[in-house]
This record gives C-alpha cells, structure tokens and sequence, in this order.
C-alpha cells in the first residue's frame, strides 16, 4: 500500500488565489512527521513545512500552512496568495517512527507529487 | 559551502560501466540520505547514514549498488555494473540528528546510462 497518497498529478491555479494540494498517509506509528517539499524545475528540493503528530495547532510558515487532520490521515497544503514562483512541482513526505521530543532518525517517505502551474 | 554540495551535476557512461557520485552534506550533520528520482516520480530512499555507519541500507535496490561515509561528512555513491534503468536522478540530503528531521537537499547528480 501506498505510504503517502496525492491524488492531484497536476493543479492549476490563478496568481494571487489560494490553493490547496492534498496528502493522504498510512501509518501505523503514533508518532511520526509529515513534510512539504518543493522542487522548481532547477530540481533542488526545498523544504517548505513540517508538522508533528503530536502537534496540537496546524502548523503555518509564511504563505504556507498545512492543514492537518489526524483521524482522516490527511495533511494538506494551502497556500495563499499564490505568485508565478510558485509554479513546481510540490512532494508531501513523512517520517515515521519520532522520538517524542521531535527527534527522528528514520527516513522520508514521499508521495508522487502535485504539479502547480500559477496563471497570471 | 552552506548548503548539500553533490558532484558531478551530470553524468554519462556506458552501460556496464562503474561510476561514483559524491555528495558533501552542511557541516556538522550527523545524518546523511540518498534519494534517486525517476523521471515523473518522488524520490525512492536508498540509504541512510547516521555518522559513518549506515543505519538503514533496505532502499538499496540490489548489491550493484553501495555507499560509503568513512569519515561521518562525504559520502560516496558506488554503482558497478551500471545497467540504462540505472538512470535517474540521484539525490543528497543531509539533517542533524535529534531536530524534528528538516532534511536539506543537494542539487543532484543527473545520471544517464547509454
């Protein structure tokens, strides 16, 4: 079975609107991180926002939040105001098995991807 | 450098051939990861370093392929035998142990197997 999930291969979106690209995981762990990433098509993957299992609040960085709903084992993107530098491809991933405090030493597991294109 | 550094950008060789790819992780991180990433595809974990020991070799897709960190900073891809599904793009990052595991990515090594 497929780790992580995102169902939308590609997203069109009108500069300045906001989008939301989704993430659904499987895990059996109680304690794991979920991750977004994005790779421009210079191709470095640029980490984007990070939420812990355990973290009671959606977390939020700048444009970005991740809207994180644990008993539908979803973890959605949003980002608002989008602008044409956010054209890339966007890769959800989760590590499983955290220490409590945070720490991991596992690895990271990524989904598909979701291609944004930003219309001007 | 401040950020993951990966050597060659690009690479051609023949089938059969041997090749190495480098990869120099931000100084001071303790946990250093291989990624590759087919063409339309997330990155598929290879192997994962914590220091100079490899702490999970299982994304290793069979024994053509090793890695090596002998001194807990660069890390060496090794691929013998080099086969035209080889080809992808090869991925380095690097995190410090203990953080909640932001990973930092290199450019890649864009490998391409004729």
């Amino acid at each position: 079975a497929q780790k992580i999930t995102q169902t939308q291969p590609g997203m069109f979106v009108q500069e300045k609107e906001a989008v939301t690209l989704d993430c659904t995981y499987d895990t059996s762990d109680q304690s794991y991180g979920l991750f977004w990433y994005k790779q421009p098509s210079s191709g470095e993957m640029i980490f984007l926002i990070y939420q812990g299992s355990y973290d009671e609040q959606n977390a939020t960085e700048g444009r970005y939040s991740l809207n994180f709903q644990k008993a539908r084992k979803s973890a959605n993107l949003v980002i608002s105001a989008s602008q044409l530098g956010d054209s890339a491809m966007y890769f959800c991933a989760m590590r499983e098995g955290l220490f409590f405090n945070g720490g991991s030493q596992g690895n990271l597991i990524f989904g598909k991807g979701t291609k944004l294109s930003v219309k001007p | 450098g401040a950020g993951v550094s990966q050597t060659p950008s690009n690479k051609v060789t023949e089938k059969g051939k041997y090749v190495e790819l480098r990869c120099d992780p931000i100084s001071g991180h303790t946990a250093l990861y291989w990624y590759r990433q087919s063409l339309g595809q997330g990155p598929e974990f290879l192997i994962y370093f914590q220091g100079t020991g490899a702490a999970d070799d299982s994304g290793l897709p069979n024994d053509r392929f090793f890695a090596v960190r002998p001194e807990g900073s660069v890390s060496t891809l090794k691929i013998q035998r080099t086969e035209r599904g080889d080809s992808a793009v090869y991925l380095c990052a690097s995190s410090l142990l203990g953080t909640g595991g932001e990973a930092f990515f290199g450019q890649g090594t864009r490998l391409t197997v004729v």
